[in-house]
């Protein structure tokens, strides 16, 4: 089975600062690793995921997460975040076999981004 | 979002009495899944389906049953409710090499 730990579970930064929010998983089998973003009294978003290819993944909102597979990470980052960006980040991982309980979506705990003016 | 919605969007309902959330997709995906989101605990999975009449059990089922009767419903059951069941569930449905959808949202409080 798979399990996620993100390390955080709230981060306060000021606008314009970088950030990073922290998530490391486990997993016996192949996993695709996801972000969501939540914002207050809203669903889930899919921010980015991780499918193959590639270990370095965008956002079209500036942020970017990258695979490590060595470290069992998939931290997401931004170089300068908006006060827009408030919001809480889930990391979600799922086996890569599609079908069957390792291919459920995993959650994290969160973490809560909250950017100051 | 698109394709799927949850009903109702929000319930209050009193301690013992049964409550049934239902999740409707129109995207003849086969997997559907029910997720309960607390402070603190991020999104749990409780029941999920691999087609219709085929659940299974997640990580926190006590309490709850399912039903899918038709690819495109799946009905979440709390057969007694309680106060710890006040929570917001989340329906997804999920498709090979789409990913993961997920609806707006139900809000329960259980009183």
């Amino acid at each position: 089975a798979q399990s996620v730990t993100q390390l955080d579970s709230q981060v306060p930064v000021f606008e314009e600062a970088p950030v990073e929010l922290r998530c490391n998983y486990s997993s016996s089998v192949s996993v695709y690793l996801f972000w969501y973003v939540q914002y207050p009294n809203q669903g889930l978003q899919l921010l980015l995921k991780y499918l193959s290819g590639s270990t370095l993944v965008e956002s079209i909102n500036g942020f970017e997460a990258e695979f490590n597979k060595s470290q069992t990470s998939f931290h997401l980052r931004k170089p300068s975040v908006h006060i827009s960006d408030t919001a809480e980040y889930f990391c979600a991982v799922s086996g890569t076999n599609y079908g069957g309980s390792q291919g459920n979506l995993i959650f994290g705990k969160g973490t809560k981004l909250s950017v100051k003016p | 979002d698109a394709g799927i919605t949850q009903s109702p969007r929000h319930k209050v309902t009193e301690t013992g009495t049964p409550v049934t959330l239902r999740c409707h997709q129109t995207e003849n995906h086969r997997y559907m899944y029910w997720y309960r989101q607390d402070p603190g605990h991020g999104l749990r999975l409780i029941h999920y389906s691999y087609g219709v009449k085929d659940t299974d059990k997640g990580e926190v089922s006590d309490g709850y049953s399912v039903s899918r009767s038709k690819t495109e419903d799946f009905l979440l059951t709390l057969e007694s409710a309680t106060s710890s069941q006040t929570s917001v569930y989340f329906c997804a449905i999920s498709g090979q090499l789409v990913g993961y959808t997920f609806g707006s949202g139900t809000r329960l409080t259980v009183v």
